[in-house]
């Protein structure tokens, strides 16, 4: 299986702050590769898809980069709704396994 | 618009069956897949599996393997996971998510809120 991991797994932010999340797989999965932000009691929610789409719908101050091992999420001017916990998923290999996640919390 | 809306909380003994529906409208199910996806207390997410709207063809999480099934009833634009001889551990909240698919990449671009499955003596 492709393992994922996130750095870091807390971050503590202000809003207004660039926030920056990596994400690491432990084989090369190309583009393949997708961020969700998840609240609270809700279900999860795509952000981006193909490492660096942005799903229609979401902000642009969210932007994603990278290929094959490593990734990164970027928030470039944090909101107090952005405050989550954020996953990445591969999508090239069964099972379609998820990072650890990352929590934002406010500073 | 799109939206999946799933059954309700369920309660479960050890040993028993769980059966989690989710109601696909504003899309034809037959063009997606559902994929199935949850998350213990406190924990992180976890893919179970998924199935095509189109044939019916699935793929489960190895370790899930013979306690999974997942269906669809395209009639009713529904699918279903079905997980057996549950444990503690499977005690967790269960996401739909709907698939938009080629023959070489994935995007789960709609979820369901979530059923909370209890398993406990």
């Amino acid at each position: 299986d492709i393992q994922l991991t996130q750095s870091p797994s807390f971050l503590s932010a202000s809003i207004g702050d660039r926030v920056t999340i990596t994400c690491r797989a432990s084989q090369g999965i190309s583009s393949y590769l997708a961020w969700y932000q998840q609240k609270p009691g809700k279900a999860p929610n795509l952000l981006i898809y193909a490492a660096s789409t942005l799903q229609s719908g979401v902000p642009s101050r969210f932007s994603g980069s990278g290929s094959g091992t490593e990734f990164t999420l970027t928030i470039s001017s944090l909101q107090p709704e952005d405050f989550a916990t954020y996953y990445c998923q591969q999508l090239t290999s069964y099972p379609f396994t998820f990072g650890p996640g990352t929590k934002v919390d406010i500073k | 618009q799109v939206q999946l809306v799933q059954s309700g909380p369920e309660v479960k003994k050890p040993g028993a069956s769980v059966k989690v529906s989710c109601k696909a409208s504003g899309y034809t199910l037959s063009g997606y897949g559902i994929s199935w996806v949850r998350q213990a207390p406190g924990q992180g997410l976890e893919w179970m599996g998924w199935i095509s709207g189109y044939n019916g063809n699935t793929k489960y999480a190895q370790k899930l393997q013979g306690r999974v099934t997942m269906t669809t009833d395209t009639s009713t634009s529904t699918g279903y996971m079905e997980l057996r001889s549950l444990r503690s551990d499977d005690t967790a909240v269960y996401y739909c998510a709907r698939v938009h698919y080629s023959t070489t990449w994935y995007i789960f671009d709609y979820w369901g809120q979530g059923t909370l499955v209890t398993v406990s003596s």
